[in-house]
């Protein structure tokens, strides 16, 4: 119940496109839904983050889509350049859980120009 | 402003030994969590402090160990170091100990057990 499903492992898309990756859990006391942008050789960061009575959130070009019902959320990023090409991850926090942040295992994306 | 800083940013150590391995957080912040990173597991919690106390542990074994100074600053300490405890030991802080203003990661510590 603890686990946070991040799909897909990786993704190749052109210089322009637009790039989902879409995550699921199970644990429903879970009230925080960050995502993190990591390149290599540096740790992750936030990138945006949204709670469970929002449905959508947009930040520049990165767009969190939220469905409490389906227990899924996912990050779409418009207009994706080259410089977006690194490793996202989604994670989930809450139910009384201090400083616990639970990660999907990543995707790797990779944008061509 | 300074970022999360992690000490040392390389490491190699031989299996039996014992590692020490520090984080310096944001100026103000009172939250520190410890990560591992791996590419099989993933990113995994290892625990969190605020104000000197672990407040929550993952599941990790009891060789691995951590603490708090009262200027926030944290080490973990890992003990009879094994060959899988290779990775990268992430640090991350928050304001307050609430994580809604989202953590704030370091560049990590890279340890190599052989």
């Amino acid at each position: 119940q603890q686990q946070v499903k991040q799909s897909p492992q990786s993704l190749i898309v052109q210089k322009g496109g637009i790039p989902i990756i879409n995550c699921a859990y199970e644990n429903t006391a879970f009230d925080y839904f960050p995502w993190y942008q990591q390149f290599p050789g540096k740790g992750p960061a936030l990138l945006i983050a949204i709670r469970p009575d929002v449905s959508e959130k947009k930040e520049g070009r990165f767009t969190i889509s939220f469905n409490k019902s389906a227990k899924q959320f996912s990050l779409h990023i418009m207009d994706s350049q080259p410089g977006d090409s690194a490793t996202y991850f989604c994670a989930a926090e809450g139910g009384g859980s201090q400083g616990n942040l639970i990660f999907g295992k990543g995707t790797k994306l990779s944008v061509k120009p | 402003k300074a970022g999360v800083t992690q000490t040392p940013r390389y490491l190699i150590k031989t299996r039996g030994q014992q590692v020490t391995l520090s984080c310096s957080p944001i100026s103000g912040h009172r939250s520190v969590s410890w990560y591992q990173q791996t590419p099989g597991q993933g990113l995994q919690f290892l625990f969190e402090y605020f104000s000197e106390t672990q407040r929550n542990k993952g599941n990790f074994p009891g060789r691995f160990s951590g603490r708090q100074f009262s200027n926030s600053r944290s080490e973990m300490n890992v003990s009879t170091l094994e060959l899988g405890d290779s990775a990268l030991y992430l640090c991350a802080s928050s304001l307050a100990g609430t994580l809604r203003g989202g953590y704030t990661f370091g560049s990590g510590t890279r340890l190599t057990v052989v």
